[in-house]
């Protein structure tokens, strides 16, 4: 089964300390892996996708097919980047499965 | 900065009443979807159309839910009669015919059904 797993609701970190959001999946094909954000009042965006292999605010997220992961992480973290984020698969035919989301608390 | 829009942004309904919601994509982006969101879940595709065909409405539910893309621009989605387990976000998002990857999404219609 086609399948992308958040296992963290809420996670809570101290401005200046490092990040990590957990994003597992499931998926038979050779995966395409995204992660969207959602800051308050706005609408959902797009952080990264892993094909770029970019850093985005700071972000960055390597996927590891031997684990079926595509965690998120950050060495620094800002106020600013309390947010909802969301990991996101492509199942083929741009066809996109969301995970649950984690909200990120970062604390001053 | 092109957006897309939705409209209502809020609506409050009984259950058996009618409900629609209108999505406006970016201009050109060929690829629409309409997702529904129950708090504290992530999205859930609804529907996916490829200019005015539907490419998948398998979570559809066809037997009060319709969705329409007549000339392939903006959509609506309707419900038909609306029941208390609709109550939900609903995002809409658009992409672009290239394979960038990236949705876009408008800021959704909340519907609370009572």
């Amino acid at each position: 089964a086609q399948r992308v797993t958040q296992p963290e609701k809420l996670l809570s970190v101290f401005k200046g300390a490092p990040v990590e959001l957990k994003c597992n999946y499931s998926y038979s094909g050779s995966p395409e892996l995204f992660w969207y954000v959602q800051y308050s009042r706005q609408r959902l965006q797009l952080l990264l996708r892993h094909i770029s292999r970019e850093s985005i605010k700071g972000f960055t997220a390597d996927l590891n097919k031997g684990e079926t992961s595509f965690h998120l992480k950050k060495p620094f973290a800002q106020e600013e980047d309390s947010a909802m984020y969301y990991c996101a698969l492509n199942t083929g035919t741009y066809k996109y499965i969301f995970g649950t989301g984690t909200r990120l608390k970062v604390l001053a | 900065e092109a957006e897309v829009a939705q409209s209502p942004r809020y609506k409050i309904t009984e259950k058996s009443q009618a409900v629609a919601f209108w999505c406006d994509p970016i201009s050109g982006h060929a690829t629409l979807y309409w997702y529904r969101q129950i708090l504290g879940q992530g999205p859930e595709l609804l529907v996916q159309f490829q200019d005015e065909s539907v490419v998948d409405d398998s979570q559809l539910p066809k037997d009060r839910f319709s969705a329409e893309r007549l000339k392939g621009v903006d959509s609506t989605l309707k419900i038909q009669p609306a029941e208390l387990g609709d109550s939900a976000m609903y995002l809409c998002a658009s992409s672009p015919r290239t394979a960038t990857g990236e949705l876009f999404f408008g800021e959704g219609s909340r519907l609370t059904v009572l």
